[in-house]
């Protein structure tokens, strides 16, 4: 079954410290998309990263970068010296090849950015 | 550039009222559309799909439908709304592609209350 796991369901880090967010799937699928949402208290997602399972290198924006092990079958979404506006939910999210245009979402995990 | 919008922002109903969100993307042509729902700290379930016009899949049966009038609007109604229906409503749109490598980008969301 297709699946995404995230077994952080709410996280405290002190102001620039780096922070992992742990996120692990499942599929059978060769071919795949990995995401990655933010969702601040106001309720908006935003974007913030993809992995494509034939990437070779792992995907970096700015501060965030994707440590993608395919053979561990996990997707951690990194946040480099984080800010306290990097507090909010993140979502990490999975679009196998025969997923007729959905994503499978994660249940979530709530950040808290301490000053 | 693409830009979705979604409103209203906020609702209070009755139950057994009738409901009508809706949603339209700008700045982009032949959009899959979708309509979420997220109770309060949880993560998304998917209720409605579109790749064109009149090509609408439901995932979640319920009291719940969705329209595509138009390429580039998508319309969340209810004949009569259920407490259950409360909760937070959000739109998407992705690029068209058989293997759906594109991110979904999200309205700002609605939050709707039944009383």
């Amino acid at each position: 079954a297709q699946k995404i796991t995230q077994t952080q369901p709410g996280m405290f880090v002190q102001e620039k410290e780096a922070v992992t967010l742990d996120c692990t799937y499942d599929t059978s699928d060769p071919s795949y998309g990995l995401f990655w949402y933010k969702q601040p208290s106001s309720g908006e997602m935003i974007f913030l990263i993809y992995q494509g399972s034939y990437d070779q290198q792992n995907a970096t924006e700015g501060r965030y970068s994707l440590n993608f092990q395919k053979a561990r079958k996990s997707a951690n979404l990194v946040i480099s010296a984080s800010q306290l506006g990097d507090s909010a939910m993140y979502f990490c999210a999975m679009s196998p090849m025969d997923s007729n245009y959905q994503l499978i979402w994660g249940a979530g995990t709530k950040l808290i950015i301490k000053p | 550039s693409q830009t979705i919008h979604q409103w209203p922002a906020t609702l209070v109903q009755p139950v057994g009222s009738p409901l009508s969100l809706e949603c339209t993307v700008e700045g982009t042509s032949n959009p899959n559309l979708y309509w979420y729902r997220q109770a309060a700290g949880r993560g998304l379930q998917l209720l409605f799909y579109s790749i064109g016009i009149d090509q609408i899949s439901s995932e979640v049966p319920q009291n719940l439908s969705a329209s595509r009038p138009q390429d580039r609007q998508f319309i969340l109604s209810s004949k009569k709304l259920l407490l259950s229906d409360s909760g937070f409503y959000l739109c998407a749109w992705s690029g068209g592609s058989l293997y759906s490598n594109q991110p979904q980008h999200f309205g700002d969301g609605t939050r709707l209350s039944i009383l």
